[in-house]
C-alpha cells in the first residue's frame, strides 16, 4: 500500500527557507503514470497546489509561488523535496505531499501533512 | 481568498440530499473538465470522491455525484449518512498549467 510521509522542521523564521522531505513507500516516484508534488492547507484559504514534477524531470508550479518554490526528486531514496524561500506568515500551513494521477487530473494519494509555523 | 468559491457550510438530515457549489471562471471550471472533489475528515488527508466532473473512483458510493454548468461545478450527496459529515473541497485545472482549489465546505449531518 502506498504511503507518503512528510518530514522537516516545524518552525521556520521569517525570510528564511522552508525545506521539507516526503518519503514514499509502497510505490516508485519513477512511475510514468503519476506526477509527485505538494499541496498546502490553511484554515482560511483551504487547499493550495504548490507544484509537482513528472517522470521526465519537468516541473510545474503554482504561478503565485513560482519565483520562490522548488520541487525535486531523489529517485535513489524515493523521496520528494520541497524548498520555499523567503517565507512569511502567509506560508504557515499544513504541507501535504501528494501523488497526482495526471491522466485523470486528480490527487489520488496524500500524506497526512506536516504543520509549518513561521515565527521568529 | 481561494481561486474557486464554495459556501463555507452546508447541512442536511440523514437520508436527505445536499448540493455543494463550486464557482470558478472561464479560465478553469468553465474551460476544462478536470474538476474533482475531495472529502476530508478531521485529522485525515483529503480523499478524492469525484474526478473529471462526474466520475467516481472505485469504492466511492454512487450517493456521491458531480456535475458542471458553465463556470460552476456541483457535488450532490444523496441519502446523507452520519459519516458524510466532513469538509469538501473542489478543484479544477486552470490556464497556465495551474491547479486551483476551493476554500472548502463544512458539511454537517443534522
Amino acid at each position: 500500500q502506498l504511503q507518503l510521509q512528510e518530514s522537516g522542521p516545524g518552525l521556520v523564521k521569517p525570510s528564511e527557507t522552508l525545506s521539507l522531505i516526503c518519503t514514499v513507500s509502497g510505490g516508485s516516484i519513477s512511475s510514468d503514470a503519476y506526477y509527485w508534488g505538494w499541496v498546502r492547507q490553511t484554515p482560511g484559504k483551504g487547499l493550495e497546489w504548490i507544484g509537482y514534477f513528472d517522470n521526465g524531470g519537468s516541473t510545474y508550479y503554482n504561478p503565485s509561488l513560482q519565483s520562490r518554490v522548488t520541487v525535486s526528486a531523489d529517485k535513489s531514496s524515493n523521496q520528494i523535496a520541497l524548498t520555499l524561500t523567503s517565507v512569511t506568515a502567509a506560508d504557515m500551513a499544513l504541507y501535504h505531499c501528494a501523488r497526482h494521477r495526471w491522466t485523470y487530473g486528480y490527487f489520488d494519494s496524500w500524506g497526512q501533512g506536516i504543520l509549518v509555523t513561521v515565527s521568529s | 481568498q481561494s481561486a474557486l468559491t464554495q459556501p463555507p457550510s452546508a447541512s442536511g438530515s440523514p437520508g436527505q440530499s445536499v448540493t455543494i457549489s463550486c464557482t470558478g471562471t472561464s479560465s478553469d471550471v468553465g474551460r476544462y473538465n478536470y474538476v474533482s472533489w475531495y472529502q476530508q475528515h478531521p485529522g485525515s488527508a483529503p480523499k478524492v470522491i469525484i474526478y473529471e466532473v462526474n466520475k467516481r473512483p472505485s469504492g466511492v458510493p454512487d450517493r456521491f455525484s458531480g456535475s458542471k454548468s458553465g463556470n460552476t461545478a456541483s457535488l450532490t450527496v444523496s441519502g446523507l449518512q452520519a459519516d458524510d459529515e466532513a469538509e469538501y473541497y473542489c478543484s479544477s485545472y486552470g490556464d497556465r498549467n495551474n491547479w486551483v482549489f476551493g476554500g472548502g465546505t463544512k458539511l454537517t449531518v443534522l
